[in-house]
């Protein structure tokens, strides 16, 4: 099994900042790595697919980063409807998810 | 685009079964590993079963191996689930999902007396 940790659990900050989350594989998933973001009674929306490619609609602010063990989710200047939840993926064996970290307005 | 509608979910008691279906349409349903993952109240996503493409390679996580048994039919472009042996901890928002990122809206399943 592929344990993804995630970090912050948290993130207070204020919109127009910039956020950058992190995910840290127990091994290596080469780029078979996605990041989601969920809303409240939704499903969770592919942001990120094959670690740095924007899925279709996401805008330019999103971007990932990484390979192997190490993997970064950036924003590079939060919209009020950014403040989500976000989960790390990997699909290098079965599928895995990280414990969500959490966007918040400070 | 692609669409995935999964149905079947429910109340049911504890020891009771359910079959969850997943109709899938806009892609080559015949190219692509589908899985099952669940979200519990207030939890993050878990995968609970994978099929590959031609459904001879399966595999469960430990929470739900040997009660749950994933299956497609290419034919009728659709992906199942049978749950069988259900307890209160199955109770989650079950998703059909794409392993390359697509997911459906999800089917509720309640399990309680």
């Amino acid at each position: 099994e592929i344990v993804l940790t995630q970090s912050p659990a948290t993130l207070s900050l204020s919109p127009g900042e910039r956020a950058t989350l992190s995910c840290r594989a127990s091994q290596s998933v080469s780029t078979y790595f996605a990041w989601y973001q969920q809303k409240p009674g939704q499903a969770p929306r592919l942001l990120i697919h094959d670690a740095s490619n924007r899925a279709t609609g996401i805008p330019a602010r999103f971007s990932g980063s990484g390979s192997g063990t190490d993997f970064t989710l950036t924003i590079s200047s939060l919209e009020p409807e950014d403040f989500a939840v976000y989960y790390c993926q990997q699909r290098s064996k079965w599928l895995s998810f990280g414990g969500g970290t959490r966007v918040d307005i400070k | 685009e692609v669409q995935l509608v999964e149905s079947g979910g429910g109340l049911v008691q504890p020891g009771g079964s359910l079959r969850l279906s997943c109709a899938a349409s806009g892609f080559i349903f015949t190219s692509y590993e589908m899985n099952w993952v669940r979200q519990a109240p207030g939890k993050g996503p878990e995968w609970i079963a994978y099929i590959n493409n031609g459904g001879d390679s399966i595999s469960y996580a430990d929470s739900v191996k040997g009660r749950f048994t994933i299956s497609r039919d290419n034919a009728k472009n659709s992906l199942y689930l049978q749950m069988d042996s259900l307890r209160a901890d199955d109770t989650a928002v079950y998703y059909c999902v794409l392993s390359v990122g697509y997911w459906g809206q999800g089917t509720r399943v309640t399990v309680s007396s």
